[in-house]
């Protein structure tokens, strides 16, 4: 099975700063890899989808890159409300497997 | 708009089975264009997909090798909605369980469903 590993796992940034977080794939998956946003008790929400579509409603501040192993999702300027855990996940084949999370925090 | 709405209950036994179920609106679980998942979320094992169902042409199945052995996964066309089925379940199947619809043009997630595995 196809593995996805996130780094880093946690994060502290300020406001304003760019943030990157990135998700290899032990295999080649195309651009077929979502990006994750979830908050505290809420329902995973969907931010980018084939490695690099934002999806409707999503600020533009997230963009996501990046093919075959290796990806990325970067925040332009950080906001307060980014404040989130951030997952991958390949969906091309399955399994469609998870990347561990990056926790995101505001120094 | 594609609005998944779950159902079953939060508490299940050891060694019992969990069923849940996702009433789909907005779509048809026939379509030729979704993917109907499970997955859960656990502190111990963070988000997992657990399997899909699928129509094309016939209907197909995939499922995560950690727990092939004990689930299924059913489209019922009639109803318009899919089921989990996951037996002999422990206290480690304790988790929030998910029903999402992939799509081209993106994903839809239940509302998720905390199930606690206890006697």
């Amino acid at each position: 099975d196809i593995q996805m590993t996130q780094s880093p796992s946690s994060l502290s940034a300020s406001v304003g700063d760019r943030v990157t977080i990135t998700c290899r794939a032990s295999q080649g998956i195309s651009n077929y890899l979502a990006w994750y946003q979830q908050k505290p008790g809420k329902v995973p929400k969907l931010l980018i989808y084939a490695a690099s579509t934002l999806q409707s409603g999503v600020p533009s501040r997230f963009s996501g890159s990046g093919s075959g192993t290796d990806f990325t999702l970067t925040i332009s300027s950080l906001q307060p409300e980014d404040v989130a855990t951030y997952y991958c996940q390949k969906y091309n084949s399955a399994p469609c497997s998870f990347g561990q999370g990056t926790k995101l925090e505001i120094k | 708009q594609v609005q998944l709405q779950q159902s079953g209950p939060g508490l299940v036994k050891p060694s019992q089975t969990l069923s849940l179920t996702c009433a789909i609106s907005g779509d048809s679980v026939s379509s030729n264009s979704a993917l109907w998942n499970w997955i859960r979320q656990s502190p111990s094992r963070g988000l997992e997909w657990l399997g899909r169902t699928y129509y094309r042409s016939r209907w197909f199945n995939d499922y995560a090798v950690s727990v092939k052995s004990r689930i299924t996964i059913d489209p019922d066309t009639s109803k318009n909605h899919f089921s989990l089925h996951l037996n002999s379940v422990t206290p480690e199947d304790t988790a929030v369980y998910y029903c999402v619809r992939d799509h081209a043009s993106g994903s839809h997630w239940g509302q998720g469903t905390l199930v606690t595995v206890s006697s």
